[in-house]
């Protein structure tokens, strides 16, 4: 079993839905990413969380510690949100450790 | 402008051809790392550093070297490279692991195809 489960793993949604994303991790953190990475490769992070919620425009990331639960919600979503969203760990050792990712594909 | 400069972009070798793959931030950071991402396995850890001078083993450091010198910089050298090393290659780096704030600064990714 993966340290960083995400689901679903691949997504299609209409322009305008209210999309959620699901991070799941089995290891004690002390800081949890989600990064955003659009065809042709370039990686972009969205947010850092250590507790609670952010919010940056139409995206909000919220986490569960004991719950060892986070989520990434798009409102309004629109085309351009098409990409792979991963979330990442940042477990004890300092390593990072990343789920496999959510292919979002949104259509007009 | 911050940022994390990776080269090259795309590179085609030959097995047992040692490369460096270069990686460069303008940000001071102190935490700087390499990935690869490969399909269905999504990123894993190569190499990170801490500090300069101070590097440590990812999950996956088999074949792979890399050196600290200068706070700036962080190559990843393949001494001999060999076909299953093929992937999409990324440094990163950030200021503070695990600190408050921490944001994570990507490269443009280095495609090896290793023949």
């Amino acid at each position: 079993k993966n340290e960083v489960e995400q689901s679903p793993q691949n997504l299609t949604a209409q322009e305008g839905e209210f999309i959620t994303i699901n991070c799941s991790y089995s290891v004690g953190i002390s800081a949890l990413h989600w990064l955003q990475q659009h065809p042709g490769g370039g990686i972009v992070s969205l947010f850092m969380l250590s507790s609670g919620k952010k919010k940056h425009g139409r995206l909000i990331a919220t986490i569960n510690i004991q719950e060892k639960h986070s989520s990434l919600h798009i409102t309004a979503s629109h085309p351009r949100d098409s990409a792979v969203y991963i979330c990442a760990v940042r477990g004890a050792t300092n390593k990072l450790i990343f789920g496999t990712g959510t292919l979002l594909a949104v259509q007009p | 402008e911050a940022q994390v400069t990776q080269n090259p972009r795309y590179l085609i070798t030959v097995t047992g051809k040692k490369l460096t793959v270069t990686c460069s931030q303008n940000m001071n950071h102190e935490y700087m790392s390499w990935y690869r991402q490969d399909p269905g396995l999504g990123l894993r850890q190569i190499y990170y550093s801490m500090n300069v001078e101070v590097t440590d083993k990812g999950d996956v450091p088999e074949g792979y070297k890399v050196s600290r010198k200068e706070k700036r910089n962080f190559p990843l050298i393949l001494e001999s490279p060999s076909p299953n090393q093929t992937s999409l290659y990324f440094c990163a780096s950030s200021s503070r692991s695990g600190r408050n704030n921490e944001k994570l600064f990507f490269g443009s990714g280095t495609q090896l195809s290793v023949l």
